[in-house]
């Protein structure tokens, strides 16, 4: 089945840099891209979609300055938090969509911590 | 907009016990539904899923069926077991367009007891 790889599972980096997370999908082509947020005992949010070769369309509410999504590929798409800040510590999960008839695969999940 | 709304947790139950939680959803179009699992400390599993009315769903004895007269995708198991414990999240999508998204429940939290 479908495979989507996240990396890195867990991070901890100093208030003020910049944290990158990749996305991959390993078995299939992903047209589209989802970054998701979560909280601790709440559901996802979904912050951007991104598809590859054009601009993330992201949720209202969500700073696209702060939150930099890249789809360079079809197998890949990275989300950058920059100036991280302790209230960033969250949850962050991607997934791929091959195509519409198919499901969502979601990818394991990176714990951010900025300390 | 589309929506789904899902019980409320934390559901505590006995191994063995019979499993329901309730879904329900608002949609202009005709979507897809999903039940997802998310195991602590990790990302979401696909559990099952239905696409069209009357469709069931069924994974690792859970089971839902589409009922489009109800808007409901309900998730039930006749036994559960501690490796059960999980968050598990309703959610659905609208095959019909390029631009579509998939949209979650606010999950419920399952703990089932040895």
């Amino acid at each position: 089945g479908a495979v989507v790889s996240q990396h890195p599972s867990r991070v901890i980096c100093k208030s003020g840099t910049s944290v990158k997370i990749e996305c991959r999908s390993l078995d299939f082509q992903a047209t589209t891209m989802f970054w998701y947020r979560q909280f601790p005992k709440q559901s996802l949010m979904l912050m951007a979609t991104s598809n590859e070769g054009s601009k993330a369309t992201y949720e209202q509410g969500v700073e696209k300055d702060k939150f930099l999504i890249n789809h360079a590929s079809l197998t890949l798409s990275t989300l950058t938090v920059t100036s991280a800040h302790p209230e960033d510590s969250s949850f962050y999960i991607c997934s791929a969509r091959e195509d519409l008839e198919y499901g969502y695969t979601f990818g394991s999940g990176t714990r951010l911590t900025v300390v | 907009g589309d929506s789904v709304t899902q019980m409320e947790g934390p559901v505590t139950l006995s191994e063995e016990a019979f499993l329901t939680i309730n879904c329900t959803y608002t949609a202009t179009g005709y979507p897809s539904l999903f039940w997802y699992v998310q195991y602590p400390g990790e990302g979401l599993q696909l559990l099952l899923k239905a696409t069209k009315a009357d469709d069931k769903g069924s994974n690792k004895g859970f089971e839902a069926t589409y009922r489009k007269e109800t808007t409901s995708f309900h998730l039930e198991k006749g036994s559960v077991q501690v490796s059960d414990s999980a968050v598990y999240f309703c959610a659905l999508s609208d095959r019909g367009s390029s631009a579509s998204k998939i949209i979650f429940g606010s999950g419920t939290r399952l703990s089932i007891r040895p």
